[in-house]
């Protein structure tokens, strides 16, 4: 069966560093999403993604947040300049059609780490 | 904000008994995920709904499509120990994210 995957499974990394955190979404599926969540808590959206470019964005995902899809099957998330509170899980999904709801599949998730 | 509240936080049952648990909003959702946490991994799809009223089942799992829009019910039969996890619910108004409950932790006694 399709899943999604993400690499690494655990990251960690200084404050002030800049991190990049890979996904491999679903081969069919066209829209693309990163979720975060701090230990303990609820799931949260941070962005969607469509056709090369950010379709939603919360207010978590500010400047120092960036998303791509540098070819065909990678979608990366990254963070410029880390902070201790961006220590979370993140999770990678996908779905095949985006707006007006669909069900999303998730990654398994890359806890990161800063120190 | 848009907030989907879960109850129960936690439940203890014994294996065989039959679980119910609900989520709740304010605010009117068109489309409703149920997922279930492990810990350390992802959310895994459970069930999806997307009309007022549905009710759809997979295996053991039935949810509900609440009929006010505002709210989904989960219900686990005859529940067995791989059913301890976590329980979320997530609720889509025709934009392109999930809004995430609280969650449920579930724990069976053997």
């Amino acid at each position: 069966e399709p899943e999604v995957t993400q690499t690494p499974s655990h990251q960690v990394t200084q404050m002030g560093q800049e991190v990049i955190l890979r996904c491999v979404p679903i081969s069919n599926h066209l829209y693309f999403y990163w979720y975060r969540q701090i230990l303990g808590q609820k799931v949260e959206f941070l962005v969607s993604f469509y056709n090369n470019e950010i379709s939603e964005k919360s207010e978590i995902f500010d400047d120092q947040f960036s998303v791509e899809r540098p070819d065909g099957s990678n979608f990366t998330l990254k963070i410029r300049s880390t902070k201790l509170e961006d220590s979370a899980m993140y999770f990678c999904a996908s779905s095949e059609i985006g707006q007006g709801g669909y069900e999303q599949y998730f990654g398994p998730g890359t806890r990161l780490t800063v120190t | 904000g848009q907030q989907l509240n879960q109850s129960p936080q936690s439940m203890f049952i014994q294996e065989g008994e039959d679980v119910s648990m609900n989520c709740t909003s304010s605010s009117i959702f068109n489309t409703w995920l149920w997922y279930k946490q492990d810990p350390g991994e992802g959310p895994v799809l459970l069930i999806a709904l997307y009309k007022a009223g549905e009710l759809t089942s997979n295996g053991r799992l039935t949810a509900q499509f609440g009929i006010t829009r505002k709210d989904s019910f989960l219900n686990i039969s005859a529940s067995i120990p791989s059913d301890v996890g976590i329980y979320f619910c997530a609720g889509q108004r025709g934009t392109y994210k999930y809004i995430f409950g609280t969650g449920t932790r579930l724990k069976v006694l053997a």
